[in-house]
């Protein structure tokens, strides 16, 4: 049974602490994606990468950072945490050129406070 | 800017009654709609998709309608079960070297025994 999995279901953290998002898959996918999701605004992309040391801004990059150092594992890196960024996160893959093969991992419910 | 709406962000129906969830997007070169059906602590599941060249696609109880021209898609369910219980994305695919879909803001559907 294919898989992405987070690291985290829930997360609590302090205002200003830098805070680690991880996700890895094992279907051998290419690109990957984070998001969060927020009531009345839905599911928003925060970066994506394409491969493996690639990455692209998605549409809400401000405050965030990511790595992709191996190709399995994608990381969304909080460099200085503040409340707004508390929010449900969902973190995606898929193959290169594929549109329904998206699969998402469960969520991490991140709080800062 | 939101380039995927769903303006309702939340719907009740009784079982056995049909559920329509609406959605309108704003960028005619979107190639494929799809909807997510995501259910509370897991991720979105893909449920049904349509091409950008057909008006309608068909998948079980779920059909999914086109209209290019008014730049609005519906998702309709018939019967509704308990079990559809769900929030509801709809989502627009950007085809090409992007790759990647952007979502729209949700509807909560409830279908109450």
């Amino acid at each position: 049974d294919v898989k992405v999995t987070q690291s985290s279901r829930y997360l609590v953290k302090r205002t200003g602490e830098k805070v680690f998002l991880e996700c890895v898959q094992d279907m051998d996918h290419e690109n990957m994606f984070w998001y969060r999701q927020d009531p009345g605004l839905g599911l928003r992309l925060i970066y994506f990468s394409y491969d493996v040391k690639m990455k692209e801004k998605g549409d809400i990059p401000e405050g965030y950072s990511v790595s992709r150092e191996k190709k399995e594992r994608f990381s969304l890196i909080l460099e200085s945490a503040s409340t707004n960024q508390t929010s449900m996160y969902l973190c995606a893959s898929k193959r290169q050129g594929d549109i329904y093969g998206y699969t998402f991992g469960s969520g991490t419910r991140l709080t800062v406070v | 800017d939101q380039q995927v709406k769903q303006n309702s962000p939340s719907l009740s129906v009784q079982e056995g009654r049909i559920s329509i969830l609406n959605c309108d997007y704003t960028n005619s070169m979107f190639d494929y709609f799809l909807w997510y059906k995501k259910y509370p602590a897991e991720g979105p599941t893909f449920l049904i998709s349509i091409s950008s060249i057909k008006d309608k696609n068909e998948d079980g109880r779920f059909t999914v309608f086109l209209n290019k021209s008014a730049k609005h898609l519906s998702l309709h369910i018939v019967p509704s079960q308990p079990g559809d219980s769900a929030v509801y994305f709809c989502a627009a695919y950007y085809g090409g070297a992007t790759n990647k879909l952007i979502f729209g803001t949700g509807t909560l559907l409830a279908v109450q025994p």
